[in-house]
């Protein structure tokens, strides 16, 4: 089964609303991870946030996360058509694993114009 | 933009052929992965390396290699490429394990 899996998998909205996806996991995590994919590319990292901190902030992005819960929120606030993109959550494994970074299915968002 | 590189970018070929399918990085970064993504579905660890010298395989059986003999080179082999190989292939490197990835584009790799 997955470490990380996002919620929904897939999310419409129009220009100018806020997009949220959320990440569950099951073993215990040091930090988790949003990347970001355009249809066809590479991923590129958004924001990394540690296992002591509930929420961080860059830009129009709003991270939250909930050790006790095993879970995560991407939020991004004032959406643009740019943001279509498929967003995913990772998560470095403990134990016999450690340390490697297990990726979810993701969740397409598309803005509409 | 990271300055990770992969090449070719598109590479279509027929059952058989040896492959190898290029990555390079200018960040100095010690650790790299290459990451096999299909349509829609999630990335799977098939191989890392510490550094120089370094390399392991991940969590999906792969049939191809890879090497490390430069910091900034490491490229992935398939001996005999097959149609189940068709996917994209990404690269990546962090400054810290498994911390902020920068990825390339990636090589779509399709085997007829």
């Amino acid at each position: 089964s997955q470490q990380g899996e996002e919620d929904p998998q897939a999310l419409s909205i129009q220009e100018g609303e806020n997009a949220t996806m959320n990440c569950s996991y099951k073993t215990s995590i040091n930090n988790l991870q949003w990347y970001r994919q355009n249809s066809g590319r590479g991923l590129v990292h958004l924001i990394l946030i540690r296992s002591n901190e509930r929420e961080k902030h860059s830009g129009r992005l709003r991270v939250t996360l909930d050790t006790s819960k095993k879970s995560s929120s991407l939020l991004i606030t004032a959406s643009r058509a740019a943001d279509t993109a498929s967003y995913f959550c990772a998560t470095p494994r403990r134990g016999t694993s450690y340390g490697k970074l297990t990726f979810g299915q993701g969740t397409i968002l598309t803005v509409h114009p | 933009e990271a300055d990770i590189y992969q090449t070719p970018r598109y590479l279509v070929i027929g059952t058989g052929k040896k492959i190898t399918l290029e990555c390079s990085q200018t960040m100095g970064h010690d650790k790299m992965y290459w990451y096999q993504q299909d349509p829609g579905m999630e990335l799977h660890l098939i191989h890392y390396s510490y550094g120089v010298n370094s390399t392991e395989k991940g969590d999906l059986s792969s049939e191809s290699t890879v090497s490390r003999i430069r910091t900034e080179h490491f490229p992935l082999t398939l001996e005999s490429a097959r149609p189940s190989h068709t996917s994209q292939y990404l690269c990546a490197s962090s400054p810290v394990f498994n911390e902020k990835l920068f990825f390339g584009s990636g090589t779509q790799l399709s085997v007829l």
